[in-house]
């Protein structure tokens, strides 16, 4: 049963406009989400997060957005940039005992010059 | 530099032999997690630690062992029972409790002939 949902593979953008990354999550009790980036052969690295308390929170080119009523989740990065190509993984936790991640599948992300 | 090193980056051990997988961190978390990585399956939660000399499955555990005998170490021995064991191996670490990022090691790609 996958908790966390990334129903896109892929999403190719042109250089210098929006994308919007979506993950979709089955489990009403996550309460902390977070987002990823990934090269090929190398560890994630954390772009971003959201507690449930909040529906919205922006770092620099980076925002993500939370919709608790539908359980979704996006990632908007403006303006696109080619170093932004990568696989972005969405998770979602329950803060408390465990703390442990479950993760999305993986959108790969192709920002064309 | 704080950071979680995983050692080595590529393996290679012949089919029935059991192999492990050195995680060492210096960020004096808590949490420290066990992930594997597959095509188009995302990250996939083999075991997790949230203390010292105490850890639980993940959802993929079997075919796998964990020690946590030290808080900066959580190796993983991946034993002859794992149907499939070719794989990249990602290993993290977190503060713990509560909602918190998790720090990722550069994987290590092991690979079963």
């Amino acid at each position: 049963d996958q908790q966390v949902k990334q129903n896109s593979p892929s999403l190719s953008v042109q250089e210098g406009r929006i994308s919007i990354l979506n993950c979709d999550y089955t489990n009403s009790m996550f309460d902390y989400f977070l987002w990823y980036k990934k090269y090929p052969a190398e560890g994630p690295t954390f772009l971003i997060s959201i507690s449930s308390i909040k529906d919205k929170n922006e770092d620099g080119r980076f925002t993500v957005f939370l919709n608790k009523s539908a359980k979704h989740l996006s990632l908007h990065i403006v303006p696109s940039q080619p170093g932004d190509s990568a696989v972005y993984f969405c998770a979602a936790s329950v803060s408390g005992a465990t703390n442990k991640l479950i993760f999305g599948t993986g959108t790969l992300l192709a920002v064309q010059p | 530099d704080g950071g979680i090193t995983q050692s080595p980056k590529y393996l290679f051990r012949k089919e029935g032999q059991n192999v492990t997988l050195s995680c060492e961190q210096n960020l004096n978390h808590d949490a420290m997690y066990w992930y594997r990585q597959d095509p188009g399956q995302g990250l996939r939660l083999i075991y997790y630690s949230q203390i010292v000399n105490d850890f639980q499955k993940g959802d993929i555990a079997e075919g796998y062992s964990v020690s946590r005998e030290k808080k900066e170490s959580f190796p993983l021995t991946v034993t002859s029972a794992q149907k499939n064991p070719t794989a990249f191996y990602l290993c993290a670490s977190s503060i713990g409790f509560g909602g918190a990022e998790a720090f990722f090691g550069q994987g290590t790609r092991l690979t079963v002939v």
